[in-house]
């Protein structure tokens, strides 16, 4: 089974950088599709990006290019996303989401608990 | 706006049986499959479908999940209290490399 287990809360001020992690257990980051989705208070789920299993890269969702980074530690297995330039309406909850690196063309299976990360002056 | 379309509410009484539908296009549910998830109140998503119909274990034979077309539904049999919940469908997009999501759905009690 795996299992995911994020950073805790942040606050942020505008125009700050905010880095989120996920630490992976039940099986290896090399083994896993990492992707990153944050709900806004109140709102649905939006994919801010992602290991595309079958081109073997990573993808950013076009609105967020430029001010998003995802990463991967894999001899500690944890994963990472950077977001820079933050506004206000960044204030979401942030998750790490993954499916199995075998399986091209899937959609997250397994959650993180999800970071808060507030953005306010 | 959610590239799946999902409506945005639905309702129903103990013990009766409720039907979400997700409606998408050719790049997504149309070429892949559709998973759902179960969210309650200040948690994380939960995998409720995977692969359109099949069910992770643990979660009850009342839910069942299709695919037919470039949509997908979600029935909820035998309607309990605890299944008070928002829930969400997402599918593989080819055309944006990523994983897309409905607006999802709230289903509350009568």
């Amino acid at each position: 089974q795996v299992q995911l287990v994020q950073s805790g809360a942040e606050v942020k001020k505008p125009g700050a950088s905010v880095k989120v992690s996920c630490k992976v257990s039940g099986y290896t980051l090399v083994e896993l599709s990492v992707h990153w989705v944050r709900q806004a208070p109140g709102k649905g789920l939006e994919w801010m990006g992602g290991f595309d299993a079958e081109d073997a890269e990573t993808v950013y969702a076009q609105r967020l290019q430029g001010r998003v980074t995802m990463t991967e530690d894999t001899s500690t297995d944890i994963a990472y996303i950077e977001l820079s330039s933050l506004r206000s309406e960044d204030t979401a909850v942030y998750y790490c989401a993954t499916a199995f690196a075998v399986e091209p063309a899937a959609v997250p299976l397994y959650w993180g608990q999800g970071t808060l990360v507030t953005v306010s002056s | 706006q959610s590239v799946l379309t999902q409506p945005p509410s639905a309702s129903g009484t103990p013990g009766q049986r409720v039907t979400i539908s997700c409606s998408g296009g050719s790049s997504n549910i149309g070429t892949n499959t559709v998973n759902w998830y179960q969210q309650l109140p200040g948690t994380a998503p939960k995998l409720l479908i995977y692969s359109s119909n099949q069910r992770p274990s643990g979660v009850p034979d009342r839910f069942s999940g299709s695919k037919s077309g470039t949509s997908a539904s979600l029935a909820i049999s035998g309607l309990q209290s605890e299944d008070e919940a928002d829930y969400y469908c997402a599918a593989w997009d080819d055309s944006l490399h990523g994983p897309v999501f409905g607006g999802g759905t709230k289903l509350t009690f009568l």
